[in-house]
This record gives structure tokens, sequence and C-alpha cells, in this order.
């Protein structure tokens, strides 16, 4: 089964400009997930869809950040405008239920912003 | 609000050491367990979880961890390691709803000599 596809792989902008990611899930999963995974710590959940409504936006930063997931199936991450502080990696995650029981991660996505 | 505690950040073993990360918890109610690894430039890999039943888990490749509810820990064992297993390793639970978000420690690095 195909995995998890995200791009681009690295990305590297200036501060106050925008950025935008892109997920496409396992064929079938129901639930994706966008994590952000800054350097030295642990990945934190942004969001999270069931098909296309969302689930948990709740540590997302909704003044800058913003997804969307057309049809259920892929999903765009977008940032605008960038700060220093969203170099990180953002990891799309999905699965075929809702619970952890078939998590597949994407390689995620390298931002730097200079 | 439930954490995720890795103590060890940075591990430096020989070929043949023996291998155990610790893993803490804070949260009170049904966790699900979770050990991921991260081989560079890879994404996530799912190494082990623990749901229900039998508190020893095995994993793959040699890993097995073992949860220990009295002291909201599961930590990761592996009798002897291979310099393959340089990676990152994550521990991350579940608040064991159906809501499948992970929270994860910040990592542990793990660098194995040959």
């Amino acid at each position: 089964e195909a995995g998890v596809a995200q791009s681009p792989r690295y990305k590297i902008i200036e501060k106050r400009q925008s950025v935008a990611f892109w997920c496409n899930p396992i064929s079938g999963h129901a639930t994706l997930y966008w994590y952000q995974q800054i350097l030295g710590q642990g990945p934190k959940l942004l969001i999270q869809f069931q098909n296309n409504g969302v689930v948990d936006d709740s540590q997302l930063p909704k003044d800058r950040f913003s997804a969307e997931r057309l049809k259920g199936v892929d999903s765009t991450l977008k940032i605008q405008p960038a700060k220093l502080e969203d170099s990180a990696v953002y990891l799309c995650a999905s699965n075929p239920i809702r619970g952890p029981y078939g998590y597949t991660f994407g390689s995620g996505t390298r931002l730097t912003v200079v | 609000a439930q954490s995720v505690s890795q103590h060890n950040h940075h591990v430096i073993l020989s070929e043949a050491a023996s291998l155990e990360l610790g893993c803490n918890y804070s949260y009170g109610g049904t966790v699900n367990l979770f050990w991921y690894v991260q081989y560079p430039g890879q994404h996530l890999q799912l190494l082990l979880k623990y749901f229900s039943g039998d508190p020893l888990v095995k994993g793959i490749k040699g890993f097995e961890a073992e949860f220990i509810k009295s002291k909201f820990s599961f930590n990761l064992r592996k009798p002897s390691v291979q310099w393959s297993d340089t990676a990152e390793y994550f521990c991350a639970i579940d608040r064991g709803s159906t809501l499948g978000r992970l929270y994860f420690g910040r990592g542990t690095q793990l660098t194995v000599w040959p």
C-alpha cells in the first residue's frame, strides 16, 4: 500500500511570506492529522480532520495557520504570514478510523523561515 | 493536561549493549501507549503499542516495552542493540478515547557505535 505523500520535502522562505504544504493520505483513510515538530521536540497536533470536517483545531494558531481537506481526501496546510518560530517539520498522518490504531505518518515537510 | 516525559535526550551505546529508554506520562485516565522510531531522513514508524492485556509488549526488530501502571511508565528495552538501531525514539500516548490525538515526548536520540 502506498504511504502518506507530502510535498514539498523542503521549503525555505523569508519571514512574513506565505507557504503551503500538501498531503495525500492513504486511500480510504478517513482521518487526517497535521503535526508540527520543532527541532528538539516531539510532534504536536495542529489539526485533525474526519473526512472533510474539522475534529480538533484547538492547537492551530488561527491568526496565521489555515488548513482544509477538500472532498475528504487531500489536505493543504497554509501559513500566512510566516514567523521565524514556524521553522519546523510539518508531518501529515492518516488513519482508517477515528482512533490511533492505524496511524501512518508521511515523511514531512521541513520548513525554514529566515 | 497530559504530558509525556523522556528523560534521556541522547543515549550513546556500543553494539551488543543493552538498551532501556525511559518514558513517563502524566494522565490519570485510561491511556494507549506507543513507541515510534524515526531513522534519519525517514518517517515515523511504529515500533510497538499497548492498549490492554499483558503489560509486556513485544514489537518489531527485537524491541519490547513494559507498561507499569503504578509508575505511569512505559520503558523501551532491547537486550542487544545494533548499529542500525541508530535513530530517534519517541514515546507517545493517546487518552484511550477514539479521538486518535497522540501526545509525544521530546524524543531520545540513540547513537550506536559499531
